[in-house]
């Protein structure tokens, strides 16, 4: 039962364009929405979030969108750059109360950014 | 001045054996996470602890054992060794409390059983 959804496994753009990356999701429970970054044999690095009680989020050359009516959330990065080049994870956060959350991960999209 | 540091990077062992795998971290987090990548690359959540405490076991066979002797250190040991167990494991943390920017993330360890 896969909660976080990234259907698409790669996306390739050029250089200076915008890359989109979407997830969805399927549980009304989820408060917060995370996407991160991960280089080859590193870990995950946390790029940007969004509160479930938003619909924007931008920081610099990224921003996410989030529609709940449609369980949908999108990263866009404006203008892509080579170094941009990774897989792309989309997660969401399960709270129970006090200290006790999770992160749940989409399988990742791996993004290639052509020069 | 690595923030999660795991050891080793990588492990090569055999099916049967017993094998620790450590997790520290210097950010004064209170709470730590084991995750497990599969081969299809899914990020899955298998324990987590908040100051020594277990607080998040996910259905994870109890070969698998974590161990927290303080806030900053998480250990995991996995007794017989099957081939399914190849993965990448990370180690994550995170503050309790303040605005939410996930977690941290140590750079894995890569686990290849034969």
């Amino acid at each position: 039962d896969q909660q976080v959804k990234q259907n698409s496994p790669s996306l390739s753009v050029q250089e200076g364009r915008i890359s989109i990356l979407n997830c969805d999701y399927t549980n009304s429970m989820f408060d917060y929405f995370l996407w991160y970054k991960k280089y080859p044999a590193e870990g995950p690095t946390f790029l940007i979030s969004i509160s479930s009680i938003k619909d924007k989020n931008e920081d610099g050359r990224f921003t996410v969108f989030l529609n709940k009516s449609a369980k949908h959330l999108s990263l866009h990065i404006v203008p892509s750059q080579p170094g941009d080049s990774a897989v792309y994870f989309c997660a969401a956060r399960l709270n129970y109360g006090g200290a006790t959350n999770k992160l749940i991960f989409g399988t990742g999209t791996l993004l290639a950014v052509q020069p | 001045d690595t923030a999660v540091s795991q050891t080793p990077k990588y492990l090569v062992t055999q099916m049967g054996n017993d094998k620790s795998i450590k997790c520290e971290q210097n950010l004064g987090h209170d709470t730590m996470y084991w995750y497990k990548q599969d081969s299809k690359k899914f990020l899955k959540i298998m324990f987590s602890y908040n100051n020594k405490e277990l607080i998040i076991n996910e259905t994870v066979p109890n070969r698998f054992s974590p161990k927290s002797p303080d806030k900053a250190h998480l250990n995991l040991h996995i007794n017989s060794l099957e081939l399914g167990d190849s993965a990448v494991y990370f180690c994550a943390s995170r503050p309790t409390g303040g605005e939410y920017y996930g977690y941290t993330f140590g750079s894995g360890t890569r686990l290849t059983v034969v």
